[in-house]
């Protein structure tokens, strides 16, 4: 069964580092690009940025690329999104997905963390 | 960016009855269309992928249409099991983009 279980959330102050983690199991992990999607409060989706099934590539939103990064260890299944300077916008569950097709269809969730930004 | 533009925000239907979401997409996106639902309080699911394409173990009364720049899901006959939030994400050209997402409710 595929499995993708995100940790690492919370509640975090406004200007702080919060990194995500997604262990995955039940699949190939190395085979597969993989993807973070938040979702907010008011359940809108925003789809953050990609990663190539070997590390070698990353792809993100433009509004988020200097503060979020995207790795994967393969040897550990495990797919990380570091943010930085975290603002109060950034309030939303974060989910993990499996991409197939490129990362292009996203046929696997996690079951999302929730990220709080206040002071 | 492409945009998206999702319709009925709502959408409250009887049972058995049929049910149309749409997407309109602001510029060409081809065939890289999917959708989505969430049932409440749980992850999105895949449904369709590549604008008519039943993803695994979805019910034979889903189905993905395309006409132009319009993509449709429709719902034969609709479930209690199918009330949640369904979205559609364009995958033509980075950055993805979603629809808002159409909420679905039994009447």
């Amino acid at each position: 069964e595929v499995q993708l279980v995100e940790s690492g959330g919370g509640l975090v102050q406004p200007g702080a580092s919060l990194k995500l983690s997604c262990v995955a199991s039940g699949f190939t992990f190395s085979d597969y690009w993989m993807s973070w999607v938040r979702q907010t409060p008011g359940k809108t989706m925003e789809w953050i940025g990609d990663i190539k099934y070997d590390g070698s590539y990353t792809n993100y939103a433009p509004s988020l690329k200097n503060r979020f990064t995207i790795s994967r260890d393969n040897a550990k299944s495990t797919l990380y999104l570091q943010m930085s300077n975290v603002r109060s916008e950034d309030t939303a569950t974060y989910y993990c997905t499996r991409g197939q097709i490129r990362g292009r269809v996203m046929d696997a969730w996690g079951q999302g963390a929730s990220v709080t930004v206040s002071s | 960016d492409i945009q998206m533009t999702q319709s009925p925000a709502s959408l409250s239907a009887s049972l058995e009855e049929i049910v149309t979401i749409t997407c309109q997409a602001s510029q060409d996106i081809g065939n890289w269309l999917s959708w989505y639902q969430q049932k409440p309080g749980k992850s999105p699911q895949l449904l369709i992928y590549g604008a008519t394409s039943l993803a695994d173990g979805v019910p034979s009364r889903f189905s993905g249409s395309r006409s132009g720049t319009q993509y449709s899901l429709k719902i034969s006959r609709l479930q209690v099991e199918d009330i949640g939030i369904y979205y559609c994400l364009q995958a033509y050209s980075a950055p993805l983009t979603f629809g808002s997402g159409t909420k679905l409710e039994i009447k």
